[in-house]
């Protein structure tokens, strides 16, 4: 069974550009989430679907960051303008129920300039 | 004050030694708890989920103490392959989402 798959695995992008970030979950999974682990801090929730819908999305940092699930399968995450704090590791989870084990995709190392 | 606390590390130990983490967590609410492992540049992943009871899989044994908020992971035997960030992540039920420490880095040498 495939795992967690995010696309692409690196991204150097320049400071005001827009970047997007995909995740395909684990088939039947219908909980998603997506962390972040930025340079020496520790991995941190961003927001949490169950199927197409946000179910909490208080992690995001701000506004500039948009995420969407449509049809409940992959999901992507939208970083518009970029800044030179979104840099960093983003993982993208997955899990069958919302208190079952979540499993990590490789992530996307994000690089703004 | 952070939710998962962790000593950072890094911990240099030998072949065959045995080593333990700790870890506390300041919700008491908080449900769930595991350890994850991450290799360099890589995705955590699941290493063993932490009962009150203890459990062991063989070389590692975890451990919580709900009334001292407190986890921790024992690794007996070191082994090279063992040599990554050990994460202990605990899963907030009310808000659905795993918090994590920020790692403890073992290096085992030969």
């Amino acid at each position: 069974e495939a795992g967690v798959t995010q696309f692409p695995s690196h991204s150097v992008i320049e400071k005001g550009q827009t970047v997007t970030l995909r995740c395909d979950p684990i088939s039947g999974h219908d909980n998603l989430y997506w962390y972040r682990r930025v340079m020496g801090k520790e991995i941190k929730f961003l927001l949490h679907f169950v199927k197409e819908s946000k179910q909490d999305e208080s992690g995001m940092p701000n506004n500039r960051f948009l995420a969407e699930r449509t049809g409940g399968t992959y999901s992507t995450l939208k970083v518009q303008p970029a800044e030179l704090e979104d840099s960093g590791v983003y993982f993208c989870a997955s899990s069958t129920h919302r208190t079952d084990t979540q499993y990590f995709g490789p992530g996307t190392r994000l690089t703004v300039l | 004050r952070k939710e998962v606390e962790q000593d950072p590390g890094p911990f240099n130990v030998p072949e065959g030694a045995t080593v333990a983490f700790n870890c506390t967590y300041s919700n008491s609410a908080s449900q769930s708890f595991f350890w994850y492992r991450q290799d360099c540049r890589k995705e955590p992943k699941l290493l063993m989920s932490v009962y009150s009871s203890g459990n062991e899989d063989g070389r590692f044994t975890a451990q919580l103490n709900r009334a001292s908020q407190y986890i921790s992971l024992l690794i007996r035997d070191s082994k090279l392959s063992d040599s990554a960030t050990y994460l202990c992540v605990v899963f907030s039920g009310g808000y659905n989402k795993l918090i994590f420490g920020a790692g403890t880095r073992l290096a085992v040498h030969p």
